[in-house]
């Protein structure tokens, strides 16, 4: 299965700065996404990071909240802009992993990336 | 919105078998059933997934039933570090996204 690394594991950002959250994958992916988790609630998709692309975002998300990156088949960027205490969260990256052949593919995630914002 | 239909949580002793149901009456032909679970806020970790016949790996067992409209995740003998919360999802095989539910609380109890 795919490895995912991301960075930072875990921050405390001010109001109203941003923090760019990176993911790096051991294997080329095509797909790679990136969900939010609020506290005490269940994964969100943010959006789906395309290669060479600009990322395609889930209603309710926007570019210029959330700006992605996906310079390469293996690497991400999420940036949150602006911060406000209600964006503290979990933020996730998962890839798409297309080595299980026949019987399907399966996406797999990072650990995630909690971020507080105060 | 999810496609599927979980108990918001469950309980199993230590040792005996966790059934955690799903209920997916809207699934369409070429949509699989994935389960994955969360531990404490880590990461979603993959368990198992299964197109319309019965699937067992190391973790766990996966049953569909025959109309498809309903599966059961099978962990055979509960510990304490299975307690997590369990999605249910339905997608198709490639190039989709999950959407995630509430999932069902699993508590395994000594």
């Amino acid at each position: 299965s795919a490895v995912i690394s991301q960075k930072p594991s875990r921050d405390i950002c001010q109001r109203g700065t941003s923090l760019t959250i990176q993911c790096q994958v051991d294997s080329q992916v095509t797909m790679m996404f990136w969900y939010r988790q609020q506290p005490g609630q269940s994964l969100t998709l943010i959006a789906t990071a395309n290669q060479g692309s600009e990322a395609t975002y889930e209603s309710g998300f926007v570019i210029d909240k959330f700006p992605i990156s996906r310079p390469n088949l293996t690497f991400s960027t999420l940036t949150v802009s602006n911060m406000s205490p209600e964006d503290s969260s979990i933020y996730l990256c998962s890839v798409e992993d297309p080595t299980q052949g026949g019987t399907g593919n399966t996406i797999y995630f990072g650990e995630g990336s909690w971020l507080t914002v105060v | 919105d999810a496609k599927t239909t979980q108990p918001p949580s469950m309980d199993c002793a230590e040792g005996r078998a966790a059934n955690l149901p799903c209920n997916h009456s809207t699934i369409s032909g070429n949509e699989y059933v994935y389960w994955y679970r969360q531990i404490h806020s880590q990461g979603p970790q993959y368990i198992i997934h299964g197109l319309k016949n019965n699937e067992t790996n190391e973790m766990a067992s996966l049953i569909i039933t025959e109309d498809r409209k309903s599966s059961t995740l099978i962990l055979p003998h509960a510990t304490l570090r299975d307690t997590a919360v369990y999605y249910c999802i339905v997608s198709f095989l490639y190039g989709q996204n999950f959407v995630f539910g509430p999932g069902t609380r699993l508590s395994v109890l000594p």
